[in-house]
């Protein structure tokens, strides 16, 4: 069965500061998917980037972008240049292809301070 | 931009009552998925859907839980006799077939909170 793991429950970071949040996977699959997506207090979940395990180019969206390890199963976000609307709790997922379940990790809050 | 809707946003309701959580997915997504989280807690897989019948579960989604997509656009989830340990966040996701190169990417609704008094 796959896992997830994220070891920091909260982090903050200054206002246009570099944050980076750590996640960790378990797996015997060779494809597969992972994602960061971001839960806000309105508790919507919202998709901030996604990696696929066969490109070795890490994933980036404006701020947002991933340093992905296949090798050590390592999937770090780093959010460039923070907001105060990236406050939110942060959830590292993982899934196998063709329509399988999510596995998520148990998030990581990040506070954002002016 | 498409998206998935759920409704209610909030449902109240009394300990041993029947709820049906409804959501409609993206138009052209065929895998749908519902997930549950209770406050404080992770995100946990229910059960997915495809081509009209489930193709996976959890051991959370025992015989009190049921899904259905009794229409074209619909997917409901039903809990027979609620629980209070039932009093969550239930998410729906849908996701179109993977694409050659693309990734099979779940798109979440905004979610609805049932409370079990």
């Amino acid at each position: 069965a796959q896992t997830v793991t994220q070891s920091q429950p909260e982090m903050s970071v200054q206002e246009a500061e570099t944050v980076t949040l750590s996640c960790t996977y378990d797996t015997s699959e060779n494809n597969y998917y992972l994602f960061w997506y971001k839960q806000p207090p309105s508790r919507q979940m919202i998709l901030v980037i996604r990696q696929e395990a066969y490109k070795q180019q890490n994933a980036t969206e404006n701020r947002f972008s991933v340093n992905f390890q296949k090798a050590a199963k390592s999937f770090s976000l780093k959010i460039s240049d923070s907001q105060l609307g990236d406050t939110a709790m942060y959830f590292c997922a993982f899934t196998r292809p063709y329509g399988n379940k999510l596995v998520f990790g148990a998030g990581t809050i990040l506070r954002v301070k002016s | 931009e498409p998206e998935v809707t759920q409704t209610p946003s909030h449902q109240v309701t009394q300990m041993g009552q029947e709820v049906i959580l409804r959501c409609v997915p993206i138009s052209n997504h065929l895998y749908f998925y519902w997930y549950r989280q209770i406050l404080g807690q992770k995100v946990e897989f229910l059960v997915s859907f495809y081509n009209n019948e489930i193709s996976e579960k959890s051991e959370i989604f025992d015989d009190q839980f049921s899904v259905e997509r009794p229409d074209g656009s619909n997917f409901t989830l039903k809990i027979r006799s609620t629980k209070l340990e039932d009093s969550a966040m239930y998410f729906c996701a849908s996701s179109e077939a993977r694409v050659a190169g693309g990734p099979d990417t779940q798109y979440f609704g905004p979610g609805t909170r049932l409370t079990v008094l």
